[in-house]
C-alpha cells in the first residue's frame, strides 16, 4: 500500500523543547516537502528537498530545521527558536518531471 | 503574495453540478493551476491540474478561461462526501532556470454540499 505517512498524528510540546515530526514515503518520489497551515488558513512552505543530502528553505523556514539522509525520509525538527509552533504540519512527495504534489495525513503539533 | 481568489464559501445541493471558480489574473505563461481539497484534518487531496486546455477526469472538470486569468473546477454530480475545502493553486517556478517549482496557497473555498 503506496503513500506517505506521517506521525504521530498529535504531538503535544513544552515550551522551550525541540520536537521532530516524521514524513515517510514509499512512493519513490525524489522530492519531498513540509507545509505549515494554521487554523482558516492556506499551506504555507517550510522546507523542499529535491534530492536526497540536499534541501533549500521554504517561505517560513526559521525556527525549523530537516535533514534528508534517505530518499524516503524527511523529518523536520520544529526548534526553540518557533515563537508559534502550535499548527498542522503536512508533508508531500512529488516525483521528479510530473510534479503532481501528494500529501500525508499531517500532525496537529501543540504546544503547552 | 497569494496568486489566487477564490469564494471564502459555497453551498451545492446534492446531486447537483458544483461550480468554484478561481481568479489567477497574474499568472505566467508556463504556470501551471492545481486544484486540491481537503476535508477536515486531513492532508489535500489532488483533484486536477491544467495549463491552459480544459482537463477532465473521474473526479472533476477543469474550465481554463482563454486568457488564462481565472478557471473553474466543476464537480458534475456533487454528493455530501464532497463538503470540503477546495484550493486553487498556481505552481511557479524558482528562479528563472531552476527546475524546482512550488505551490502558492490561497485560502479556498469551503464547500458545503446539502441534502
Amino acid at each position: 500500500d503506496g503513500g506517505i505517512t506521517q506521525s504521530p498524528k498529535y504531538l503535544f510540546r513544552k515550551e522551550g523543547q525541540n520536537v521532530t515530526l516524521s514524513c515517510e514515503q514509499n512512493l519513490n518520489h525524489d522530492a519531498m516537502y513540509w507545509y505549515r497551515q494554521d487554523p482558516g488558513q492556506g499551506l504555507r512552505l517550510i522546507y523542499y528537498s529535491q534530492i536526497v543530502n540536499d534541501f533549500q528553505k521554504g517561505d517560513i523556514a526559521e525556527g525549523y530545521s530537516v535533514s534528508r539522509e534517505k530518499k524516503e525520509s524527511f523529518p523536520l525538527t520544529v526548534t526553540s527558536a518557533q515563537k508559534n509552533p502550535t499548527a498542522f504540519y503536512l508533508c508531500a512527495s512529488s516525483d521528479t518531471g510530473r510534479e503532481t504534489q501528494y500529501f500525508g495525513p499531517g500532525t496537529r503539533l501543540l504546544v503547552l | 503574495d497569494a496568486k489566487t481568489t477564490q469564494p471564502t464559501s459555497m453551498d451545492c445541493a446534492e446531486g447537483r453540478a458544483a461550480n468554484l471558480p478561481c481568479n489567477h489574473s497574474t499568472i505566467s505563461g508556463n504556470e501551471y493551476v492545481y486544484w486540491y481539497r481537503q476535508i477536515h484534518s486531513q492532508g489535500p487531496q489532488y483533484i486536477i491540474h491544467g495549463l491552459k486546455n480544459n482537463e477532465t477526469n473521474e473526479m472533476a472538470s477543469l474550465i481554463i478561461t482563454e486568457d488564462r486569468k481565472s478557471s473553474t473546477l466543476i464537480l458534475p454530480h456533487a454528493t455530501l462526501r464532497d463538503t470540503a475545502v477546495y484550493y486553487c493553486i498556481v505552481r511557479v517556478r524558482e528562479g528563472a532556470t531552476s527546475g524546482t517549482y512550488k505551490y502558492i496557497f490561497g485560502t479556498g473555498t469551503r464547500l458545503k454540499v446539502l441534502a
